[in-house]
This record gives C-alpha cells, structure tokens and sequence, in this order.
C-alpha cells in the first residue's frame, strides 16, 4: 500500500465546473501537505501548502484533516488551463529533515 | 524570481557508461534533494543535502552518489548505467524560513537516455 493515496481519475470536466480531489495519507507523523501541479513533461509545480485550518488561493481551496489523514482540493470555476496531473505531496520528517512523498497523481482535463 | 537551474537538460548515454548531473538551488536555498521520475510514475526521493552534508537518503542506488558544493551546487553521479535508468531526474531546494521550512520547488528536471 502506497503511503500516499489518490484516485488516479481521470476527471473530464466541463470549463466551469467544481472538481475535487481526495488524498490519504498513512503516516500518522507527516508534517507537512502539498498539492503540486504537474503539466506533461515538466517539473511538479507548488500550488498550495495544506495547513490545518485550510486555505484558499483564488478558485483553490486546501482542506487537512489530520484526525482522518486526509487532504483534499477543490477546484471552483474550472478552466481550461487547469488540466494536469495534481500531486498530493506529503512531507516525511526524520532526523530534522523532510522528504516529499508524492501520491500517484490525479489527472484532470478541462474540456470546452 | 531564480528557478532551479537543472544542467544538462537532456542526456543520452549507452549502458555501463556514467553521467553526471548538475543543480543549481534558488539562491539563498540551502537544501538539495534528488527525484527520480520514471515514465508515468510519480517522482521517487533519491537523496538530499543540508549545507553540504547529506541529510538523508532515499532509494538511490549504489551506483549512484551525490554531493553538495561549497556554492550550495549540487552533482549526482551515476555510473555503470542501466537501461532501467532512464527516467526524468529532479533537483529540488527549499530553505529553512518559518512557515515555507518544507516548501521545495523543483527545476525542469534532466531527462535521460540510456541505450
């Protein structure tokens, strides 16, 4: 079992739509939470730290629960510009550094 | 604002030949870490660094090795290459700041080749 988990979709959505994308984590002691964007082909981009009391940035909204180790991400008024892969990162801490733990991705595409 | 500068940015080598792979942090980022991304894989922790010392070490290989330079540069050594290697090979830096402590950000990556 990975240590991260993700519903690898796709998700086909219309522009416009609200798309959310869960994540479970195993290791109760992880730190720190991520989702990443990755278009084909090119690096994992940062597109929000998960803090504990949730975040919003624009149409991204970043929920943690930490008691059900889970995270999730809700995309509000979908473009076209938003298909990716989206990576749910989990940080590993051990001896005072972390590491990133990245979920297999889920892959959406926006459509007209 | 300075990305994470990945050289070269494309490589070809043939089996049982070696490469050497270069990063550049962000500057003032003092923080290395190595990903390895296989074709439709997520990416794999390879190693990490912390001015200059390895900080921790992940599924890297023995063939492999890595170090950190007094400018915070970064080099990954690979020898004895197997086809089983080529991949897309990340470099990450973050830097020790309050809340952005655990915040990496990744360069394009170096993708290479083995034949």
């Amino acid at each position: 079992r990975k240590e991260v988990e993700q519903d690898p979709g796709p998700f086909n959505v219309p522009e416009g739509a609200t798309v959310a994308f869960n994540c479970t984590y195993s290791n109760s002691a992880s730190q720190s939470f991520f989702w990443y964007r990755q278009d084909c082909r090119k690096e994992p981009k940062l597109l929000m730290s998960v803090y504990s009391s949730g975040n919003e940035d624009g149409r991204f909204t970043a929920q943690l629960n930490r008691a059900s180790q889970y995270i999730s991400l809700l995309i509000r008024d979908s473009k076209l510009s938003d298909s990716a892969t989206y990576l749910c990162v989990v940080s590993s801490f051990s001896g005072g550094y972390n590491k990133l733990i990245f979920g297999a991705g889920t892959r959406l595409a926006v459509h007209p | 604002a300075a990305g994470v500068i990945q050289s070269p940015r494309h490589l070809i080598k043939e089996k049982r030949e070696t490469a050497t792979l270069k990063c550049y942090p962000i500057p003032r980022h003092d923080t290395v870490y190595w990903y390895q991304q296989g074709p439709g894989q997520d990416p794999q922790f390879l190693i990490s660094f912390y001015e200059k010392m390895q900080s921790d070490k992940g599924s890297i290989p023995d063939r492999f090795s890595a170090q950190q330079f007094s400018d915070y540069h970064s080099e990954l050594n690979m020898s004895s290459l197997e086809l089983g290697d080529s991949a897309l090979y990340f470099c990450a830096s973050s830097t020790k700041d309050g809340l952005r402590t655990y915040e990496q950000y990744f360069g394009p990556g170096t993708r290479l080749t083995v034949t």
